[in-house]
């Protein structure tokens, strides 16, 4: 079955440190690919996605995720994190290329030390 | 102001009393989802639909029911809610489908006692 693993519950990083959330994912094809974030005040919410094309996508917030094949990996990463980004973000894939069924990760919690 | 509603925010209710989770979007998308999500799961999809009178299954459909029978609503239905139905639901919508910005809801925490 298609499956998505967010290998990392937790991840801590202090301000201004660099950041990359790891996920895989199970599927043959190039799926589509998305990663949201949660956070109290705002929300779930989109911050990029890839179909095709240059395997590295910029999002919102500053935050930018490459997609290799080869790991069946698409992980975000921002050089510098801010108090901000303190939430929870979600690796999510369009179900065998469908563009309307989603799974999702089970999340990775950011906690950003001062 | 572009934006997707749920109500109720909260609803605490007993075993086997039908309740209805209402969702609403002013942005005109013909794509709308609901998704439960759970310690440790992250989100699971209930249904979805690709537009009007048109709905199907997502991977946890059991002891659900929805319908869209208006572009802007798209009701979750529970006939006869179970505890294990306790969860945070949010409803989205896009334009199209995935490959489209999906806009959430606030999210509806449901207990069922």
């Amino acid at each position: 079955a298609q499956s998505v693993t967010q290998p990392d519950i937790h991840i801590t990083v202090s301000e201004g440190a660099s950041l990359e959330l790891r996920c895989n994912y199970s599927y043959g094809a190039t799926p589509y690919l998305f990663w949201y974030v949660q956070s109290p005040g705002q929300g779930l919410q989109l911050l990029l996605k890839y179909f095709s094309g240059d395997t590295l996508v910029q999002g919102i917030k500053g935050f930018e995720a490459e997609f290799k094949r080869s790991q069946s990996s698409f992980n975000l990463r921002k050089p510098s994190v801010h108090w901000s980004d303190a939430a929870e973000y979600f690796c999510a894939v369009g179900r065998g290329g469908s563009n309307y069924q989603l799974i999702w990760g089970a999340g990775t919690k950011l906690i950003i030390k001062p | 102001e572009a934006q997707v509603t749920q109500n109720p925010r909260y609803l605490i209710t007993v075993t086997g009393k039908k309740l209805t989770v209402t969702c609403s979007q002013n942005m005109n998308h013909e794509y709308m989802s609901w998704y439960r999500q759970d310690p440790g799961l992250g989100l699971r999809q209930i249904y979805y639909s690709m537009n009007v009178e048109v709905t199907d299954k997502g991977d946890v459909p059991e002891g659900y029911k929805v319908s869209r029978k208006e572009k802007r609503n798209f009701p979750l239905i529970l006939e006869s809610p179970s505890p294990n139905q306790t969860s945070l639901y949010f409803c989205a919508s896009s334009l199209g489908g995935l490959t489209d910005t999906q806009y959430f809801g606030p999210g509806t925490r449901l207990t069922v006692l």
